[in-house]
């Protein structure tokens, strides 16, 4: 069965240093989504993405993130420079069609996450 | 924004119970889907149910949209069922997601 995979599994990383988290969506999506999770909090929505554009962004996703579709199949979250609180679990999902629409073509799934811990 | 709650915060169940957790939302969506957090922090599909009631093994989901909420069953619960249980609502381009139920299934 298809699915959306993510590199690396786990990364640490000193305070201020930039780091690309990778993604791989499910082949024939098209719409492309950024969440995270900090230890024992909720999933919160970064950023969705569709044809090279940013689609909606939350207040989390500020100047020190940026996404990036470099190809056909990867799907990348960068952040500039790296603070303590950007500790968390980072989830890539993906869906057939966008969000907000009726139909079971916009259920998105998930990848396995990048626990991503900053010191 | 939509407000996602989600009830009860923490079940302690024995192996073989059944239990009903239960997602309400503030707002009308398009669509709900519910998640299984396992112990390794995967986040596992288990239901996509704007409506209605959907059923997968012995786990089941009802939505109710027009009084805002969604019940998820699962009977004759397994130690494996133990992990973190979230809904999700779509708002706009984005899942909204409740806090989480914490489900621990004791042997």
């Amino acid at each position: 069965e298809p699915e959306v995979t993510q590199t690396p599994s786990h990364q640490v990383t000193q305070m201020g240093q930039e780091v690309i988290l990778r993604c791989v969506p499910i082949s024939n999506h098209l719409y492309f989504y950024w969440y995270r999770q900090i230890l024992g909090q909720k999933v919160e929505f970064l950023v969705s993405f569709y044809n090279n554009e940013i689609s909606e962004k939350s207040e989390i996703f500020d100047d020190q993130f940026s996404v990036e579709r470099p190809d056909g199949s990867n799907f990348t979250l960068k952040i500039r420079s790296t603070k303590l609180e950007d500790s968390a679990m980072y989830f890539c999902a993906s869906s057939e069609a966008p969000a907000g629409l009726s139909g079971a073509g916009n259920e998105q799934f998930f990848g396995p996450g990048t626990r991503l811990t900053v010191l | 924004g939509i407000q996602v709650e989600q009830s009860p915060p923490d079940l302690i169940l024995q192996e073989g119970a059944n239990s009903t957790l239960r997602c309400n939302f503030s707002d009308s969506v398009n669509n709900l889907q519910w998640f299984h957090q396992n112990p390794w922090g995967q986040l596992i599909n288990l239901f996509y149910i704007p409506s209605g009631t959907k059923q997968n093994g012995r786990l089941s989901a009802t939505t109710v949209a027009t009084e805002r909420y969604s019940l998820l069953y699962i009977s004759s619960s397994q130690t494996t069922d133990s992990g973190v249980y979230f809904c999700a609502v779509e708002y706009g381009n984005k899942l909204v997601f409740g806090a989480g139920t914490i489900l621990r299934v004791k042997s």
